[in-house]
């Protein structure tokens, strides 16, 4: 089935950690997206690539890194400089930036630091 | 800048009950509005959508209006079931650009 992986589903991380998300995706979509999700905070974007090799800050990148070097795979890393890393965090990906209102999400990644 | 404003929630029906979630959105231009759907302890599903005024989106039941006179994008369903429990978000893609401004999400429950 075509879809989008994320792992791990729930991860721990020691404060002054970088931890990285994967995300990865076999729909053969162009634009792929991460989000945060805090409780009624809602989704907010943090990153963004239109195509490989290439990739744009959101609304709340500080703190985080992102790469596209395969068209399926975008994955995130959360560094020691993010201040408050506990959240939820998805990934989806649509056809390209024209449909980028038809998102694919995946089931997302709950991050804890201790 | 782009926004949406959702009616806060939780929203609590009973079984039957009908269902209206409030949007409204501010934006420049002529966005494209969404619906999306989030269970408990999955990533998000896309609802429904209207791309320009006046269109109607249908799914599963659910259906909202894009009315540009009062920048709404109202959701209802007539007659809501427990496994329509779930947050519901509100979007909107403004032309030109290349990603989403979600609202924050309304919760809705259903009791039998």
């Amino acid at each position: 089935d075509g879809g989008i992986t994320q792992s791990p589903k729930y991860l721990f991380r020691k404060e002054g950690q970088n931890v990285t998300l994967s995300c990865e995706q076999n729909l053969n979509h162009d634009a792929m997206y991460w989000y945060r999700q805090d409780p009624g905070q809602g989704l907010r974007l943090i990153y963004y690539s239109q195509i490989v090799n290439d990739f744009q800050k959101g609304d709340i990148a500080e703190g985080y890194s992102v790469s596209r070097e395969k068209k399926e795979s975008f994955p995130l890393t959360v560094t020691s400089a993010q201040k408050n890393p506990t959240a939820f965090y998805l990934c989806a990906s649509s056809r390209d930036v024209l449909q980028a209102g038809e998102l694919f999400f995946g089931e997302g990644s709950r991050l804890t630091v201790l | 800048g782009d926004s949406v404003t959702q009616m806060e929630g939780p929203v609590t029906l009973s079984e039957e009950a009908f269902l209206t979630i409030n949007c409204t959105y501010t934006a420049t231009g002529y966005p494209s509005l969404f619906w999306y759907v989030q269970y408990p302890g999955e990533g998000l599903q896309l609802l429904l959508k209207a791309t320009k005024a006046d269109d109607k989106g249908s799914n599963k039941g659910f259906e909202a209006t894009y009315r540009k006179e009062t920048t709404s994008f109202h959701l209802e369903k007539g007659s809501v079931q427990v496994s329509d429990s779930a947050v519901y978000f509100c979007a909107l893609r403004n032309s030109g650009y290349s990603t989403l401004t979600f609202g924050k999400g309304t919760m809705l429950l259903v009791s039998p």
